[in-house]
C-alpha cells in the first residue's frame, strides 16, 4: 500500500500570503492520479487539483498543483479567507488502495 | 448539475445493521463508478472502496471486509452501503463520491452514531 505523508501538520499564515503544502509518498506513483481536496469544517471535501497539476471545475487559479514521483505540491499563491481549511492528497491510481494523506490544516495566523 | 444526495444521520446500538443510500442525478448513473469514504470525527479520510455502477462489481479497501457492502439500484440511480454488527468505532460520516478524476462531486455525508 502506497503511504502519502503531508507536512506540514498545520500552516499558520495570514491572508494575502503564499501557502506551500507538500505531499510525499512511498513509492513512486503515476502524477496522473495524484489529487488535493479542500475540506472546511462541517462540508464534504472539494476536488481542487487531479492528474497531480490541473484545476478541477471552478476552482480559482490561485491554486496550483505540481510534482511527479514522490514529492507533490499545492500551493495557494496568495491566501483568501474562504481558503482556510484542511487540504489532503490522495492517490488513486493503486486500485484496489486508493490512499489520503493525513490532512494539512491551513490556519489563520 | 450533478449531485448526490445521502440519506440522514442515523443512531444505531452495537450489533445492529445500517443501510445509507446515495442518490444521483444529473448524469449518466452507470457511466461512472461510485466511491465509499468514511471519515471519524476529528479523523482524516479513508477510502471504503468503490462500486462499479455497470456490472455492479464491488472492490474493498483492506479494513472494509466482511462487515460492508456496497449495491446499487440502477433504476433509481442510487448507490447502497450496508454495515452489519455495527460496532462504536464504526461511528463516523459516510461518504459517497463519484469516481472520476479521483472523486469529483461528493455526497453530503451521513453520520453514523453507534452507542448503546
Amino acid at each position: 500500500e502506497i503511504v502519502l505523508t503531508q507536512s506540514p501538520g498545520t500552516l499558520s499564515l495570514s491572508p494575502g500570503e503564499r501557502a506551500t503544502l507538500s505531499c510525499r509518498a512511498s513509492q513512486s506513483i503515476s502524477s496522473s492520479y495524484l489529487a488535493w481536496y479542500q475540506q472546511k469544517p462541517g462540508q464534504a471535501p472539494r476536488l481542487l487539483i487531479y492528474g497531480a497539476s490541473s484545476r478541477a471545475t471552478g476552482i480559482p487559479d490561485r491554486f496550483s498543483g505540481s510534482g511527479s514521483g514522490t514529492d507533490f505540491t499545492l500551493t495557494i499563491s496568495r491566501l483568501e479567507p474562504e481558503d482556510f481549511a484542511v487540504y489532503y492528497c490522495q492517490q488513486y491510481g493503486s486500485s484496489p488502495t486508493w490512499t489520503f494523506g493525513q490532512g494539512t490544516k491551513v490556519e489563520i495566523k | 448539475q450533478v449531485q448526490l444526495v445521502q440519506s440522514g444521520s442515523e443512531l444505531k446500538k452495537p450489533g445492529a445493521s445500517v443501510k445509507l443510500s446515495c442518490k444521483a442525478s444529473g448524469y449518466t448513473f452507470t457511466s461512472y463508478g461510485m466511491n465509499w469514504l468514511r471519515q471519524a470525527p476529528g479523523q482524516g479520510l479513508e477510502w471504503m472502496g468503490w462500486i462499479n455502477t455497470n456490472t455492479g462489481n464491488p472492490t474493498y479497501a483492506q479494513g472494509f471486509t466482511g462487515r460492508f457492502v456496497f449495491s446499487l439500484d440502477t433504476s433509481v440511480s442510487t448507490a447502497y452501503l450496508q454495515i452489519s454488527s455495527l460496532k462504536a468505532d464504526d461511528t463516523a460520516v459516510y461518504y459517497c463520491a463519484r469516481v472520476y478524476r479521483g472523486s469529483d462531486y461528493w455526497g453530503q455525508g451521513t453520520l453514523v452514531t453507534v452507542s448503546s
